[in-house]
């Protein structure tokens, strides 16, 4: 059974830095990898998605990074904002007739100014 | 504007009393579902629909129902809700399923409903 984590669950840094989130899962036979933002009171944006062919996709600040034979994917915010505080969460499409999307717990990511 | 609306998005309840979670998307998408997140569990899938009139379970149904008599609603129905279903809900649709191939369709989600159950 798929198993999706990310580590850390919590995280604080000043303003400008540049971080990394992390998320691994326990089968490596998905289809694609998503990572959603979540803000208090709203419901999930997607940020980006990366097919199980791709190594990477980038919008803007964000990059993430897959490597399905390991089991991990990074996402990667440079020049952090305050306004990047929210919930981050990784999904997978699990490789085979299923038609749902298997969420991490999430990472809290807090930007101080 | 495109968006999954949900009603109520607060509601505090007892054991037993039935009650309803409605769900509307305005993009003419065909695949929806429910989730409910719970601390450290992540996002789990409820049921889900392909189509009216095409409803299946996801991860965990139990205490669940849900039809879809309407391509834009997917009502999400708890007939005696039980405390262990106190959680936060979010209702989701895509234009098709999560699926292989080379169009990969964007889940938009709904603001989410918290569900108090006494």
């Amino acid at each position: 059974k798929q198993e999706v984590t990310q580590i850390p669950a919590a995280l604080s840094v000043p303003e400008g830095e540049n971080l990394v989130l992390n998320c691994s899962f326990t089968d490596s036979a998905i289809y694609n990898l998503q990572w959603f933002r979540q803000d208090p009171g709203k419901g999930l944006t997607s940020l980006l998605l990366i097919q199980s062919s791709q190594r990477e996709q980038t919008s803007g600040r964000l990059n993430a990074s897959l490597d399905k034979s390991s089991g991990r994917s990074t996402l990667y915010i440079a020049a952090s904002q305050p306004g990047d505080s929210a919930t981050y969460l990784c999904a997978v499409h699990q490789g085979d007739s299923s038609y749902k999307l298997i969420f991490g717990s999430g990472t809290r990511l807090l930007v101080r100014p | 504007e495109a968006q999954v609306t949900q009603n109520p998005r607060y509601l505090i309840t007892v054991t037993g009393k039935k009650l309803t979670v409605t769900c509307s998307q305005n993009m003419n998408h065909e695949y929806m579902s429910w989730y409910r997140q719970d601390p450290g569990l992540g996002l789990r899938q409820i049921y889900y629909s392909m189509n009216v009139e095409v409803t299946d379970k996801g991860d965990v149904p139990e205490g669940y129902k849900v039809s879809r008599k309407e391509k834009r609603n997917f009502p999400l129905i708890l007939e005696s809700p039980s405390p262990n279903q106190t959680s936060l809900y979010f209702c989701a649709s895509s234009l098709k399923p999560p699926g292989p191939g080379p169009r990969v369709e964007t889940q938009y989600f709904g603001p989410g409903t918290r569900l108090l159950v006494l």
